[in-house]
C-alpha cells in the first residue's frame, strides 16, 4: 500500500550512540517532516524538507541531523544519542506545503528509548 | 508563539453517546486548522480541515467548528461507537516562520464503552 514507511519501529540505544531513523514514502511528495511526540506536549517538528536536496530547522531542532538526498527518503540522525531524545518519532510527508484537505500522511512511527 | 490545548485529556464514555472534543489556541492569526485521529502505535489520520474563512466542516458523524475570533475548535461526534476510541489531535497552521507546520495539542483520549 502506498504511505509513509518508517525504519525500525522500536529500538533501544544507549546514552552517546548514534542511529539513523528512516523514513520512506511513494507517493512522489515534495515536503516532508520529522517530528517527535511526547507525553502531554503533542507533536513538535524537528527538521522538515521542501525537496529533494534541502533541509531545515523545526521547534526542536537541536541532538539531530537530517538528510534528503532522494526525493522519496528523508533520514533523521542522532549524532550521540541523550535520555532527552527519548520518544515517539514520526514522519509525515504532503505534496503540497499543506494548504489542502488531507495534505499529510503519517507513518506509523518510531518508539526510541536512550538509557 | 502560537500554543495549543485540548480539554479534556482524556474522556470515557458509553456506547451511543454525542460527545464533543475542545482544542483551543492562542493566536488567532491561523491559515487552517485540522483534526487528527491517532490510534495506537500508528501514525495520525486526518479527519477534517477548515480553512480560516470556514466556520465548519463535516464528514459523516463527525462535524468540526471553527471560531477564529476566540481561538476555539471543537470536534463534535455523533452516537459514539466503540471503534472511535483513539487519540484525538487538532492542530493548527499559522503565518510562521516554519511555514510548513502546524502546531499540535497534546490530543484528548477518547474511551467508548460498549
Amino acid at each position: 500500500n502506498a504511505g509513509v514507511t518508517q525504519t525500525p519501529k522500536f529500538r533501544v540505544l544507549k546514552t552517546g550512540q548514534s542511529m539513523t531513523l528512516l523514513c520512506a514514502q511513494d507517493m512522489n511528495h515534495e515536503y516532508m517532516y520529522w517530528y517527535r511526540q511526547d507525553p502531554g506536549m503533542g507533536l513538535r517538528l524537528i527538521h522538515y524538507s521542501v525537496g529533494e536536496g534541502t533541509t531545515a530547522k523545526g521547534e526542536v531542532p537541536d541532538g539531530y541531523n537530517v538528510s534528503r538526498l532522494k526525493k522519496q527518503n528523508f533520514l533523521l540522525g542522532l549524532e550521540s544519542a541523550a535520555p532527552s531524545q527519548t520518544s515517539v518519532y514520526f514522519c509525515a510527508s504532503s505534496y503540497s506545503n499543506g494548504y489542502s484537505s488531507n495534505g499529510y500522511t503519517f507513518g506509523s512511527g518510531t518508539r526510541l528509548t536512550v538509557v | 508563539k502560537q500554543e495549543v490545548t485540548q480539554i479534556p485529556a482524556a474522556l470515557s464514555v458509553p456506547e451511543g453517546e454525542n460527545l464533543v472534543l475542545n482544542c483551543s489556541f492562542t493566536d488567532s492569526a491561523i491559515y487552517n486548522l485540522q483534526w487528527f485521529r491517532q490510534d495506537p502505535g500508528k501514525g495520525l489520520t486526518s479527519l477534517l480541515l477548515i480553512q480560516s474563512s470556514q466556520r465548519e466542516q463535516t464528514s459523516g458523524r463527525l462535524n468540526a467548528s471553527l471560531d477564529k475570533s476566540s481561538g476555539r475548535s471543537t470536534l463534535y461526534i455523533a452516537a459514539s461507537q466503540p471503534g472511535d476510541s483513539a487519540t484525538y489531535l487538532c492542530a493548527v497552521k499559522g503565518w510562521d516562520n516554519y511555514g510548513q507546520n502546524f502546531v499540535f495539542g497534546p490530543g484528548t483520549r477518547l474511551s467508548v464503552l460498549p
